[in-house]
């Protein structure tokens, strides 16, 4: 069964500063793989998508992931954090195509002026 | 109204009260859900609604109860809840059952069960 973790369920960082936030799925691959952000008071609202088509993907707010087979990983970089990007990260592995998508844990990022 | 929203906002109840969440979507989609978000929880699938048939249902208490009347409405239906029900409970819609495609959220209820 589709498994998704995501190391770190707090991570801090200061303004400018790269933003890392982990995920590693379970060994089967996944046909797509989404990373969530959730801003205060707010719902879950889509970064970016991978679905095969390339292994690094680009998403809203300058953030991308790479997605590393060998490693089973997902990561969520940024190269400079902002303020704004205070919030929480959810990475989210699909079963299959018509299957339900599995949301990671979360991780809540702090942006540190 | 754009996207998907929700009613109430905020909504707090006696164990013996009867509820309705209600969830709309303003964005022509046939798939709509249910979620609940504890905290320290990782998010939780309740309902899945495709074309206005269920499609899933997460062995969830028959103390919710979902409807979908339609592909732009969803309600969920709340009686004789339990403390441990207090979550935020996520609406949210898709083109259609299928992880290809993204899932818009609406900004969530907040429930407080006393």
């Amino acid at each position: 069964a589709q498994s998704v973790t995501q190391l770190g369920s707090h991570v801090s960082v200061s303004e400018g500063a790269l933003v890392l936030l982990r995920c590693n799925y379970s060994s089967s691959v996944p046909p797509y793989l989404f990373w969530y952000v959730q801003y205060p008071n707010q719902g879950l609202q889509l970064l970016l998508k991978y679905t095969s088509a390339a292994t690094l993907v680009k998403g809203i707010n300058g953030f991308e992931a790479e997605f590393k087979k060998s490693e089973t990983s997902f990561h969520l970089t940024k190269p400079s954090a902002h303020m704004s990007d205070a919030a929480e990260y959810f990475c989210a592995p699909s079963k299959t195509s018509y299957d339900k998508v599995i949301f990671g844990p979360g991780t809540s990022l702090s942006v540190i002026p | 109204e754009t996207g998907v929203t929700q009613t109430p906002r905020h909504l707090v109840m006696g164990m013996t009260n009867k509820k309705s969440l209600k969830c709309e979507q303003h964005l022509g989609h046939n798939a709509m859900y249910w979620y609940k978000q504890s905290a320290k929880k990782p998010l939780e699938l309740m309902f899945v609604y495709n074309f206005k048939e269920q499609t899933e249902n997460n062995s969830v208490p028959s103390r919710f109860s979902p409807e979908c009347p339609n592909s732009s409405h969803l309600f969920l239906h709340l009686h004789t809840l339990q403390p441990e029900d207090s979550a935020l409970y996520l609406c949210a819609s898709s083109q259609a059952h299928s992880t290809a495609y993204e899932q818009y959220f609406g900004p969530g209820t907040r429930l407080t069960v006393t």
